[in-house]
């Protein structure tokens, strides 16, 4: 059975501190992995990464793919309060659907 | 453009009663999925649809029934709804095979006493 799982599953840090999220996978037939931010309400897209090691980047966050290792990290540098959020990792299985994670609940404190 | 719109936002149910959730888009997507999203469990998949007049079950769709009558519109039902189905629903729409970057709908929380 194809599976996605997160760690950490939540995570409490400081205002101005780095996180690294991590996603890791199980799929028989893997062909990109999504990152997702979901504040309130509806995830909203981060990234997509198809191919092992090169970095997807966007502001402070960026990311990366390992195929060997199968699992990707998420950075996000210089945290603020906004980035507080639940991130949520998904893989295309091929199937024509995404396969999710748990989530990483991130929380930044002033 | 209001990408993919879900009603109701909230509702409060009974144990047996039936309801029907509809999403709606208007980005001319082929591909469309209901998730539930419950407490350190993220979201997983009812049901999904590959086309008008298509539909397929995806990892937990016991309790739930589909229709994707219209290319825009994708109902789920709930017959007869029962507490283990108190959660978020979110409606998703996408182009082709390729998921870039599902768009989401804002949710519907479901509550069944």
């Amino acid at each position: 059975e194809d599976k996605v799982v997160q760690s950490p599953l939540s995570l409490v840090v400081h205002e101005g501190d780095t996180v690294t999220l991590n996603c890791s996978y199980e799929v028989t037939n893997f062909r990109s992995l999504l990152w997702y931010k979901q504040e309130k309400k509806a995830p909203t897209f981060l990234f997509m990464l198809t191919s092992s090691g090169i970095e997807k980047k966007s502001g402070r966050l960026s990311s990366i793919l390992d195929k060997k290792e199968l699992s990707s990290i998420l950075n996000i540098t210089a945290t603020q309060t906004g980035d507080s959020a639940i991130y949520l990792c998904a893989v295309d299985n091929q199937g024509g659907k995404l396969i999710f994670g748990q989530g990483t609940e991130l929380s930044v404190k002033p | 453009n209001a990408g993919v719109t879900q009603t109701p936002k909230f509702r409060v149910l009974k144990t047996g009663q039936s309801m029907t959730l509809l999403c709606a888009q208007d980005m001319n997507h082929e591909y469309m999925y209901w998730y539930r999203q419950d407490p350190g469990m993220g979201l997983r998949l009812i049901h999904y649809s590959v086309g008008e007049g298509t539909t397929a079950k995806g990892e937990v769709p016991d309790g739930y029934n589909v229709s994707r009558l219209k290319k825009q519109n994708f109902l789920l039902g709930l017959e007869s709804a029962a507490p283990s189905q108190t959660s978020v629903y979110f409606c998703a729409s996408s182009y082709d095979r390729e998921n870039y970057g599902y768009t989401f709908g804002s949710g519907t929380r479901l509550t069944v006493v």
